[in-house]
């Protein structure tokens, strides 16, 4: 299994510009989730979905949109990008239930200049 | 609210001492507990997790964890630090109901630095 991937790794975008970051996963997990990683704030949690068809906001979502039309794709948007937007991107997935631990992708470095 | 707090923003050990990274957290019913290990420029991997049972839990890499639930803890340690240990560790919580996914909460991370 190749697990949870992003693309792309790396990202730079003029303010305003938009783009999709891409995220997938083979283990048939049901849910999947956004995070930002910023220095010094730990994760904190973007959008998330619990299936093909649902999404719901998490902590800081605006600015971004995602949708989930099939069980593997979680693609991330920005709709005008930002320099608060400047982070580092994380994709997770977890099996349905609260005792599951979430599997990550390696990342998103995007700069907004 | 439901928080995490790692009270440390960085912990230095000599390599084959034992080391402790704290987690505190506070949520209004039973929680499941998480410690994740990041490697520079890459994601987040999961060590272990605390859902119910022994206190102690067992996870990748000779780490273990000890849930106190008086003290409201979920300590990260290791008998014999090594220096390939040096990363950013994070504590996440979730509780164990609700009808949604029960999103995890991260506390803010620490960074562990073993030296030779």
């Amino acid at each position: 299994n190749a697990g949870v991937t992003q693309t792309p790794k790396f990202q730079v975008l003029k303010t305003g510009q938009s783009m999709t970051l891409q995220c997938a996963q083979d283990m048939n997990h049901e849910y999947m989730s956004w995070y930002r990683q910023d220095p010094g704030m730990g994760l904190r949690l973007i959008h998330y979905s619990v299936g093909a068809g649902i999404t719901d906001q998490g902590e800081v979502p605006n600015g971004y949109n995602v949708s989930r039309s099939t069980t593997e794709d979680f693609p991330l948007r920005l709709l005008s990008a930002a320099p608060s937007q400047t982070s580092v991107y994380f994709c997770a997935s977890n099996l349905a239930g609260h005792s599951y631990e979430q599997y990550f992708g390696p990342g998103t470095r995007l700069t907004v200049t | 609210a439901q928080s995490v707090a790692q009270p440390e923003d960085q912990v230095n050990v000599a390599e084959g001492n034992p080391l402790t990274v704290k987690c505190t957290y506070s949520v209004s019913g039973n929680p499941y507990l998480f410690w994740y290990v990041q490697y520079p420029n890459r994601g987040l991997q999961f060590l272990l997790k605390y859902i119910t049972g022994d206190n102690l839990v067992k996870g990748s890499y000779g780490f273990e964890a000890e849930f106190n639930k008086s003290q409201t803890s979920f300590h990260l340690k290791k008998p014999s630090a090594l220096v390939s240990d040096s990363a950013l560790y994070f504590c996440a919580v979730r509780l164990n109901y609700g009808g949604s996914q029960g999103n995890l909460i991260f506390g803010k991370g620490t960074k562990l630095s073993v030296k030779p």
